[in-house]
């Protein structure tokens, strides 16, 4: 059974830490992995790693994909207050996406 | 703001009814998707269109119906409601029908089952 875990479920850290969020998957047929950052709405997209392309940054975000060990970090340094959110990480199949059940991330001030 | 709109923002029905919800995609975006976000399951896929025809399905059950339309908008039909069918819907679209495509989420369509 196609299947995407994350851990861990919930964090908690201080303004300025750096977190890891990572996120396994056992898939049939790999195409993509996804992360996305969903605050009090709807999910907004944050990378997208495929074969061709393992490795992303985005200012402080960034993230990393092991297609030979099935996983992928999210890691996030100098955090923010705003970077407090729920992190979903999903895999496309190519006719399915898979979700993870998200990384609850409190970062306090 | 993604571009995409969902109608209504919330919906509240009793068991047994059926509901329709719509989703118009940003502008120039061919795909639409449906997800089912509940408390108790997560975000689970449960449709694509691409340009008018189905192109994936997931985890959708057989009361639950979509299609899109020639405008590219979609409409979810949830029919014979159960409590359990209590979530936010949410609708997405991208340019392409493909994997590499990134897709903007709508803001959701909170529906409640009493």
């Amino acid at each position: 059974e196609d299947k995407v875990v994350q851990s861990p479920l919930s964090l908690v850290v201080h303004e300025g830490d750096t977190v890891t969020l990572n996120c396994s998957y056992e898939v049939t047929n790999f195409r993509s992995l996804l992360w996305y950052k969903q605050e009090k709405k709807a999910p907004t997209f944050l990378f997208m790693l495929t074969s061709s392309g393992i490795e992303k940054k985005s200012g402080r975000l960034s993230s990393i994909l092991d297609k030979k060990e099935l996983f992928s970090i999210l890691n996030i340094t100098a955090t923010q207050t705003g970077d407090s959110a729920v992190y979903l990480c999903a895999v496309d199949t190519g006719n399915q996406f898979y979700f993870g059940t998200g990384t609850s991330l409190t970062v306090i001030p | 703001d993604s571009g995409v709109t969902q109608t209504p923002k919330h919906l509240i029905t009793a068991t047994g009814q059926r509901v329709t919800l719509r989703c118009s995609p940003r502008s120039g975006d061919l795909s639409v998707y449906w997800y089912q976000q509940s408390l108790d399951q997560g975000l689970q896929f449960l449709i694509q269109y691409y340009n008018g025809e189905e192109r994936a399905k997931g985890n959708i059950l057989e009361r639950f119906s979509a299609q899109q339309f020639p405008d590219l908008h979609s409409e979810l039909n949830l029919s014979s409601l159960e409590l359990g069918d209590s979530a936010l819907y949410f609708c997405a679209s991208s340019v392409g029908g493909g994997s590499l495509d990134t897709q903007y989420f709508g803001p959701g369509t909170r529906l409640t089952v009493l």
